[in-house]
C-alpha cells in the first residue's frame, strides 16, 4: 500500500529538550510538507521541500529544523527554542508544486505534547 | 498573503443538507480542494473543482464555484453522523516559483441524530 506514514503517533517530552518527528513516503512524491494545526487555528506551513537537499522556511519555521536527505524521507526536529511546541503535527507529501494542481497526501499525524 | 475564510461550527440534522462556505482573496489559482478530517487522524482529500468549473458533483457532495465573487461552497446532501469531521477549504497560492496550499481554518461539522 502507498501513502505516508508518521511515526509515533503520540509523544510526550520535557520542556527543554529536543524531539524529531519522523515522516515517511512511498509514493515517489518530490514535494514533502510540515504543518502544525492547533485548535481553531487550521493549519499552518513549517517547513517544505519541492525535492532531495532542499528545503524552504514555510509561515512558522521559528524553533524548527528539517532535512531532506532521501526523497522518501522529511524528518521534524522540535528544538528547544519552540516557545510553544505542545500541537498535533502533520505531515503532507504532492507529486510536485509547480503547477497548482498539486493534490497533497497527509500523514495521520503526530501530537506532541511538551511538560 | 492569501485569505482563506471559513465559518467555524456548522450543526445539522440527520438527512438534512449541509453547506459549507469559503471565501478566498487570491484568483490565480487552479485547483480549489476540500478536505475532511476525523478526530484525531490527517487530512483526506474529499473533492476538488478545476477553477474554469461552476459546478462539481460527486454522490452526495455537490461543489459550486463562483469565481467572481473569490466564493466556493460545499454541499452535502443527506448528511449522517458519519459526516461528522472538520472540512477544510484550501487554495493553492504561489510561493518562490511554486505552489503551497493556504488552508481555512476548518469548519467543524456536527450531525444531531
Amino acid at each position: 500500500d502507498g501513502g505516508i506514514t508518521q511515526s509515533p503517533k503520540y509523544l510526550f517530552r520535557k520542556e527543554g529538550q529536543n524531539v524529531t518527528l519522523s515522516c515517511e513516503q512511498n509514493l515517489n512524491h518530490d514535494a514533502m510538507y510540515w504543518y502544525r494545526q492547533d485548535p481553531g487555528q487550521g493549519l499552518r506551513l513549517i517547513y517544505y521541500s519541492q525535492i532531495v537537499n532542499d528545503f524552504q522556511k514555510g509561515d512558522i519555521a521559528e524553533g524548527y529544523s528539517v532535512s531532506r536527505e532521501k526523497k522518501e524521507s522529511f524528518p521534524l526536529t522540535v528544538t528547544s527554542a519552540q516557545k510553544n511546541p505542545t500541537a498535533f503535527y502533520l505531515c503532507a507529501s504532492s507529486i510536485d508544486t509547480t503547477t497548482g494542481n498539486d493534490e497533497q497526501y497527509f500523514g495521520p499525524g503526530t501530537r506532541l505534547t511538551v511538560t | 498573503g492569501e485569505d482563506v475564510e471559513q465559518s467555524l461550527f456548522l450543526s445539522v440534522r440527520e438527512g438534512d443538507s449541509s453547506v459549507i462556505n469559503c471565501t478566498y482573496t487570491d484568483s490565480s489559482s487552479t485547483y480549489l480542494y476540500w478536505y475532511k478530517q476525523e478526530p484525531g487522524a490527517g487530512l483526506q482529500l474529499l473533492t476538488y473543482i478545476f477553477s474554469n468549473m461552476d459546478m462539481k458533483q460527486d454522490q452526495r457532495l455537490t461543489v459550486l464555484l463562483n469565481k467572481k465573487d473569490k466564493h466556493l461552497s460545499l454541499r452535502i446532501a443527506d448528511t449522517q453522523t458519519g459526516d461528522s469531521a472538520i472540512y477544510f477549504c484550501a487554495v493553492p497560492q504561489p510561493r518562490a516559483g511554486s505552489y503551497q496550499l493556504t488552508f481555512g481554518k476548518g469548519t467543524k461539522l456536527s450531525v444531531i441524530p
